[in-house]
């Protein structure tokens, strides 16, 4: 099955700087990548989503890059503010089984500091 | 449109008890699965379902059961609860879509499970 390996598991910034995220995904059928933010004690709520169709993604001052060929993706946020302090979750979704599966990655714990 | 539901909340149990997690949603959604969270290992998915009537078994299965008798209820079943299923769990559901791509995927608020 679907193996997906995210890195770091914790990454601490300041604020207005950059902070990136990396995942890379074992199953090359593997066509649809999301990325969830998880707030303490709340549930996982997707923040943007790739296609395995496109190299790119922007939405505001959150952007989502994918390598196919490498097999990986990574999250960018740009000028952090500390409400983007959370876990962040990386995802594939392979194409054996049948459905909507979705593989995650253990997290990035997101500390943006002032 | 409330969107994920699930209840309840928080449980205690104790070791050998059973009980059923309930899930419910009202998008109409396809598939519907039921993940466990515990720390360092992110979202593992237990059994999902593809409409009514139909399940399979997800990464951790064992343990659980499901049905899906209609398309907006997931129940999930703990038969013989053990310490090891202590975790916070999470029901999900998606539209299948009109092309092979996936479709976002919406969480319920989770259920903290505590087995003692």
């Amino acid at each position: 099955g679907e193996n997906v390996e995210q890195h770091p598991s914790t990454l601490s910034v300041q604020e207005g700087d950059s902070a990136v995220i990396k995942c890379t995904y074992s199953d090359s059928a593997s066509n649809y990548f999301p990325w969830y933010k998880q707030e303490l004690g709340k549930r996982p709520q997707l923040i943007i989503d790739i296609r395995s169709n496109v190299g790119e993604k922007k939405d505001q001052r959150i952007a989502v890059t994918l390598n196919k060929t490498a097999k990986h993706f990574s999250l960018h946020i740009t000028e952090t503010q500390p409400e983007d302090s959370a876990v962040y979750f990386c995802a594939a979704r392979g194409l054996t089984g049948g459905g909507n599966k979705l593989t995650f990655g253990t997290g990035t714990q997101l500390k943006v500091e002032l | 449109n409330a969107g994920v539901t699930q209840t309840p909340k928080f449980q205690v149990l104790k070791t050998g008890q059973s009980m059923t997690l309930q899930c419910a949603q009202d998008m109409n959604h396809e598939y519907m699965s039921w993940y466990r969270q515990d720390p360092g290992m992110g979202l593992r998915l237990i059994h999902y379902s593809v409409g009514a009537g139909i399940t399979d078994q997800g990464e951790v299965p064992n343990g659980y059961n499901v049905s899906r008798s209609t398309t907006e209820d997931f129940p999930l079943r703990l038969l013989s609860a053990a310490p090891s299923q202590t975790s916070v769990y999470f029901c999900a559901s998606s539209a299948t879509g009109t092309d092979n791509f996936g479709n976002t995927i919406y969480f319920g608020e989770g259920s903290w499970l505590t087995v003692v």
